[in-house]
């Protein structure tokens, strides 16, 4: 079982939607969830962390945790084209130091 | 320096030869990781450094890898008798305290081919 599962998509959405990813991870314990921006030829870029369940919001960006349901997402309001990219899903579990990625949901938003 | 600097950016080499991909991180940042990522693959978690010491080389492949750290800056990853398999984009990562509070920051990535 991959610790971290992430529909690899292409997810497609019109311009000033609203782009909704998902993501589950398999370790209880987890403790600090991530969501990665990836352009593609470039790396990863860090879009926003959440550690508590509920909702955290940052502009267009909203991330939930659900530690219940073992999952989290990632809400982008306003969809824009230059949002178009891979965003990658990452988790740290309570023992670790380093983060287990899912292998990303392609995003494509059509003008 | 401002950023996680990598280099080469690109890296084209023979199977069999070896290849030293350098990463210079965050001035500041205690901790750094080195992944690799191969076309259409996740991020795939090699090594991971706290000051000059390696805790945890779990995601090392074989023992042609090899990675150092040194004066808690500047680290080396070493590829010997290089496979094509090996080829895929190799990232450094840094951030100021272990557990990657807070996030990484990652490098532009080395390319590494192998023919």
């Amino acid at each position: 079982q991959k610790e971290v599962e992430q529909n690899s998509g292409p997810l497609s959405v019109p311009e000033g939607a609203i782009a909704s990813l998902n993501c589950t991870y398999s370790d209880r314990g987890s403790q600090s969830f991530f969501w990665y921006r990836q352009y593609s030829g470039k790396s990863p870029e860090l879009i926003m962390f959440i550690y508590s369940n509920g909702d955290k919001e940052d502009g267009r960006f909203t991330a939930q945790l659900n530690k219940a349901s073992q999952y989290v997402s990632l809400l982008i309001r306003d969809s824009q084209p230059s949002d178009s990219a891979t965003y990658l899903c990452a988790v740290i579990k309570d023992t670790g130091n380093q983060f287990y990625f899912g292998t990303g949901t392609s995003l494509t938003v059509i003008p | 320096g401002a950023g996680v600097s990598q280099s080469p950016s690109n890296k084209v080499t023979e199977k069999g030869k070896d290849v030293e991909l350098r990463c210079d991180p965050i001035s500041g940042h205690t901790a750094l990781y080195w992944y690799r990522q191969s076309l259409g693959q996740g991020l795939e978690f090699l090594i991971y450094f706290q000051g000059n010491s390696a805790p945890d080389k779990s995601g090392l492949p074989s023992d042609r890898f090899s990675a150092e750290r040194t004066g808690g800056s500047v680290s080396t990853l070493t590829i010997q008798r290089t496979q094509q398999e090996d080829s895929a984009v190799y990232l450094c990562a840094s951030s100021f305290v272990s557990g990657g509070v807070g996030g990484y920051t990652f490098g532009s990535g080395t390319r590494l081919t192998v023919v």
